[in-house]
Formats: C-alpha cells, structure tokens, sequence
C-alpha cells in the first residue's frame, strides 16, 4: 500500500518568513495530493490540492509544488501570519483507490 | 450550504459500554470516510463507504468497531464494550464522487470520546 512521509513534524518561523513542509510517497500510481489545515481544536480542512498532471499550483500566499520523479511535493507558504500557525497534513491518493494516505502532520509556529 | 455534521459533540462513557456516533455528510457526497484521531497524533483511517458499493472497512481496529450507512447518507459508527483506548476525536469526512479521479474530503467537527 501507499505509505506518506512527512517532515518536519515540528516548524517554527517568524512572522513574514517563508515555511516548507515536504512529503514523499512510495506509490507511483498516486495522482492526487491534497493538503490539509487543522487549527487547534477544529477540523482539518482542505487549503490546496494538486494532480499528477501538473508541477505547481498556486493561492495567494500557499503553493504546492511535486516532482513525480522524485515522489516527492511540498507545501510552500511565503509571507507567513500567526493565523497560518495549525498543524498541516500531506495525503496521497490513486484513481483505484479512493482513500488517501495521509502524513504524520506538521505542527507549524508562526511567531509575531 | 450545510457542511458535515457529526453528533454528539462529546460523549463521556464508562468502560464496557457501547456507543453511536453519527455522521451526516453533504448533500450529494457518495463518499464517506470515518477517522480516528488520537492527542496530537495524525488521522486514522477506520472505513470508507462509496454510494451502494460494499464499504472498505480495513481500518477497523477490532471487532468491536462497525459502521453503517444508511440510504446512501446517514452513517453511524457503532463500538461495543468500549476500551479506554477508544478514547479520540472521530471525525468523519464525505466527498463528492466524480470523474476525474479523488476528490478533497470536507471534515466534520468530530466527536470527542471519552472511555473512563
């Protein structure tokens, strides 16, 4: 089965610096890596998406990026807030199989 | 439009006794998926159904686990002689089924289990 790789567990940065999360998977046939924010005490809820077809995808301040060479995509946040402080979680998922795989979760600090 | 649902908000219960949990996902969703999410850990995958399909229930930890769905909507998650061990937030998740391949899952609040 597909198994999700996720570091760091732990990120802490300024206000304003940029944070990477970074995921690798094993499954080659996984086209679709979804990213999810879960705030303290609340849901996780989707913040962006991306499918094997494309190499980046960008929102305002969050873009994910993957390399399916590498099998490997990241979650870039620039420009970084106190709000954005939550734990983040990576998932993969194939057409055949409609239950993702999710990471471990990182927890990220944004100091004011 | 209405988001998932999920009730109780918490449940508090004695060692041994059964609980139900209830999901109801977006109108439309024919994807439901029920987590399990221990103190700062990640989400636990538990079962999965897909519209009239048989669901995939190879996360169940034990026996004791079951879920039902009902009329392709309603789902209710059902752990008999509860363990302190149970003790999580359950989430549950739907997502609409299209073509395309998966699509985003949208969360409910969870319920707190507490097994004392």
């Amino acid at each position: 089965g597909e198994n999700v790789e996720q570091h760091p567990s732990t990120l802490s940065v300024q206000e304003g610096d940029s944070a990477v999360i970074k995921c690798t998977y094993s499954d080659s046939a996984s086209n679709y890596f979804p990213w999810y924010k879960q705030e303290l005490g609340k849901r996780p809820q989707l913040i962006i998406d991306i499918r094997s077809n494309v190499g980046e995808k960008k929102d305002q301040r969050i873009a994910v990026t993957l390399n399916k060479t590498a099998k490997h995509f990241s979650l870039h946040i620039t420009e970084t807030q106190p709000e954005d402080s939550a734990v983040y979680f990576c998932a993969a998922a194939s057409g055949g199989s409609y239950i993702p795989t999710f990471g471990r979760g990182t927890s990220l600090i944004v100091h004011p | 439009g209405a988001g998932v649902s999920q009730s109780p908000s918490n449940k508090v219960t004695e060692k041994g006794k059964d609980v139900e949990l209830r999901c109801d996902p977006i109108s439309g969703h024919t994807a439901l998926y029920w987590y399990r999410q221990s103190l700062g850990q990640g989400l636990e995958f538990l079962i999965y159904f897909q519209g009239n399909s048989a669901p995939d229930k190879s996360g169940l930890p034990s026996d004791r686990f079951s879920a039902e769905r009902t009329g392709g909507s309603v789902s209710t998650l059902t752990i008999q002689r509860t363990q302190q061990e149970d003790s999580a937030v359950y989430l549950c998740a739907s997502s609409p089924r299209l073509a395309g391949g998966p699509k985003g899952q949208f969360f409910g609040p969870g319920t707190r289990l507490t097994v004392l």
